[in-house]
């Protein structure tokens, strides 16, 4: 099975950086995704680590170390509008139909 | 405009009645899923499917039924519901294996 662990809620400043983290214990591995959902809206794609290391894109970047069931979202530049829930995501490694979620991440971004 | 549609998007009804959450999308995917989001809970799969004709359980799927007729739809059919089925329900679409997945706006549904 697989177990996903991330805190409930966070709160950061505007314009600063805040790291989102996220553990699990799954019984194999075929990558971890990050989706934002803003409140009352779907999900929407962030990023996605296969291997371990950094993956950045633009304020974005999500980490991921394999061995220790560990990833990381870091958001910089913090804007208002990055107020929403951050949800982590694995896939099973023998059935790619399935999916496991996070309970996500809420941050409010304050002025 | 690539997307993945469902509607209702607000559904009200009452415990027992039969009903059908319809999803499409166009972008000619293979697989589809059916998520219902619950406060504290996340995001939990309830159906798959990997193509036409081949669907499987996810986490939750007691009172729910699927079909995959037509690749671009997968309706969510709850033949009685209850009001345990209340929730906000997600469906979703990705190209490949273990790809990233594309969700529909949600449909909120309450059950009285």
């Amino acid at each position: 099975g697989q177990n996903i662990d991330q805190p409930t809620e966070m709160t950061a400043t505007e314009g600063a950086i805040v790291q989102i983290n996220c553990t699990y214990q799954t019984s194999g591995f075929n990558g971890l995704f990050w989706y934002q959902q803003h409140a009352g809206e779907a999900p929407t794609f962030l990023s996605y680590n296969v291997l371990d290391g950094l993956e950045e894109k633009g304020r974005f970047s999500s980490f991921l170390s394999r061995s220790k069931g560990y990833s990381y979202l870091l958001l910089k530049e913090l804007q208002m509008k990055d107020s929403a829930s951050y949800l982590c995501a694995v896939r099973d490694p023998t059935n790619a139909g399935k999916s496991t979620f996070g309970d996500g991440t809420t941050l409010t971004v304050k002025p | 405009e690539a997307q993945v549609t469902q509607n209702p998007r607000y559904l009200i009804t009452v415990t027992g009645k039969k009903l059908t959450v319809t999803c499409s999308q166009n972008m000619n995917h293979e697989y589809m899923s059916w998520y219902r989001q619950d406060p504290g809970l996340g995001l939990r799969q309830i159906y798959y499917s990997m193509n036409v004709e081949v669907t499987d359980k996810g986490d939750v799927p007691e009172g729910y039924k699927v079909s995959r007729k037509e690749k671009r739809n997968f309706p969510l059919i709850l033949e009685s519901p209850s009001p345990n089925q209340t929730s906000l329900y997600f469906c979703a679409s990705s190209g490949t294996p273990g790809g990233t997945q594309y969700f529909g706006p949600g449909t909120r549904l309450l059950v009285l």
